[in-house]
């Protein structure tokens, strides 16, 4: 069974300043595409950034980067230089590529940016 | 602009009524999807299209209802079997490239019950 952690329900941070966003992940699957979402109050899902589960690399765009531990089946999102219109629900997401449309989704944790 | 559009934004529904919720997206995507969110929770998936006229169950099918007579198209039907049907319904849509399959959402339909 796949399964998704996101253990920080709320978290603050202040303008400027970095800020990690945990993920866990549980899958037996060898192959897999880990997500980041964002969602701001107007509800709309926005696709962040990808890592592949074979990528040696982690992923980066612009002032987003996912630091992934594959071993420890982690996948946390780092923010730099936060914004305050960084304030939104993230989501961290799974999907094993033996059923690619198949999309896990974790609960979500909330960011707020304090100016 | 290319994108998915989700209609209406916001809908009521009366007990032992069926409603529709309207998803057109202009990706030339190949693949739709239907999500339910509650509050404070992460997304479930209702159903999928990967083709059209082709559809698979997800998580929480049971009291909707789908279909895919177009590419650009996949409406979601909530009927009156599903007793608690008052949620935020997200539509998405993906094309899988270089061995990603990334989704991209709309904007979401919050439903209430009356």
């Amino acid at each position: 069974a796949q399964k998704i952690t996101q253990t920080q329900p709320g978290m603050f941070v202040q303008e400027k300043e970095a800020v990690t966003l945990d993920c866990t992940y549980d899958t037996s699957d060898p192959s897999y595409g880990l997500f980041w979402y964002k969602q701001p109050s107007s509800g709309e899902m926005i696709f962040l950034i990808y890592q592949g589960s074979y990528d040696q690399q982690n992923a980066t765009e612009g002032r987003y980067s996912l630091n992934f531990q594959k071993a420890r089946k982690s996948a946390n999102l780092v923010i730099s230089a936060s914004q305050l219109g960084d304030s939104a629900m993230y989501f961290c997401a799974m999907s094993p590529a033996n059923n690619f449309n198949k999309f896990y989704f974790g609960s979500g944790t909330k960011l707020n940016v304090k100016p | 602009d290319g994108g998915i559009t989700q209609s209406p934004k916001y809908l009521f529904r009366k007990e032992g009524q069926n409603v529709t919720l309207s998803c057109e997206q202009n990706l030339n995507h190949d693949a739709m999807y239907w999500y339910r969110q509650d509050p404070g929770q992460g997304l479930r998936l209702i159903y999928y299209s990967q083709i059209v006229n082709d559809f698979q169950k997800g998580d929480i099918a049971e009291g909707y209802s789908v279909s895919r007579e177009k590419k650009e198209s996949f409406p979601l039907t909530v009927t009156s079997a599903q007793k608690n049907p008052t949620a935020f319904y997200l539509c998405a849509s993906s094309i899988r490239t270089g061995g990603k399959n990334i989704q991209y959402f709309g904007a979401g339909t919050r439903l209430s019950v009356l």
